[in-house]
């Protein structure tokens, strides 16, 4: 398959520590790259490789790897996180392909 | 101070043409790989295509529903890259974004979009 599957949407109480999920089969060979889309804005890439956040990223964004499971982490998240977050990986179905994951919405509480 | 501009939307009919284009300033573009990701109204993000350097052999790969109909290309000279769209579709109505790509699927830097409306 040449999917990856968020969940739409997560919610978290500010400070307090949440997980965004990727599943792919892809994500069994490559790693995925994560990037937060406020509203009206570009994308911004905040995680890539293995867990190396860009400048300017707060290391309170983290990235794990398990099988066809890939995870960012936000831990304490603050209101400025709320967000759209898009994971990114390499399709499946042709290596030299890529494809970004449905997104999931997070809402800070 | 990176800066890609891109230009070139706006609203066409079905089955017509639009070529994008994204003028890029702060990076050596030459040694750039330069991707194009679409973003329908209310939708997530796409993978258009992407270009590799001229020295990485400026190779290019679509992704299946723009494949044989949209073309990336360079021009380092003038440090700029373009989207040549083709037999338009209304289902390719959407922000056009240019990145600047550092590996496979890691898009660093962004444009603030262009907008393409296939319409009749």
């Amino acid at each position: 398959s040449s999917e990856l599957t968020q969940d739409p949407a997560v919610s978290v109480a500010l400070g307090q520590t949440v997980r965004i999920t990727c599943q792919g089969d892809s994500l069994r060979s490559y790693y995925a790259s994560w990037y937060q889309q406020k509203p009206g804005q570009a994308p911004l890439l905040v995680l890539y490789g293995k867990n190396i956040r860009p400048s300017g990223i707060p290391d309170r964004f983290s990235g794990s790897g398990s099988g066809n499971t890939a995870s960012l982490a936000i831990t304490g998240a603050q209101a400025e996180d709320e967000a759209d977050y898009y994971c990114n990986s390499r399709d499946s179905s042709g290596i030299h392909l890529e494809v970004f994951g449905g997104g999931t919405k997070l809402t800070v509480l | 101070e990176v800066q890609l501009v891109e230009s070139g939307g706006g609203l066409i009919k079905p089955g017509g043409s639009l070529r994008l284009s994204c003028a890029v300033s702060g990076f050596t573009f030459s040694n750039a790989w330069m991707t194009w990701v679409r973003q329908a109204p209310g939708k997530g993000l796409e993978w258009v295509g992407r270009i590799k350097s001229r020295t990485e052999g400026g190779t290019t790969d679509y992704a299946a529903p723009v494949k044989g109909r949209f073309t990336i290309s360079r021009d380092d000279s003038q440090n700029t890259l373009y989207l040549q769209m083709n037999s338009l579709k209304t289902e390719d109505t959407a922000v056009y974004y240019c990145t600047a790509t550092l590996d496979y699927g890691v898009y660093k830097y962004w444009g603030q979009g262009t907008l393409v409306t296939v319409s009749s």
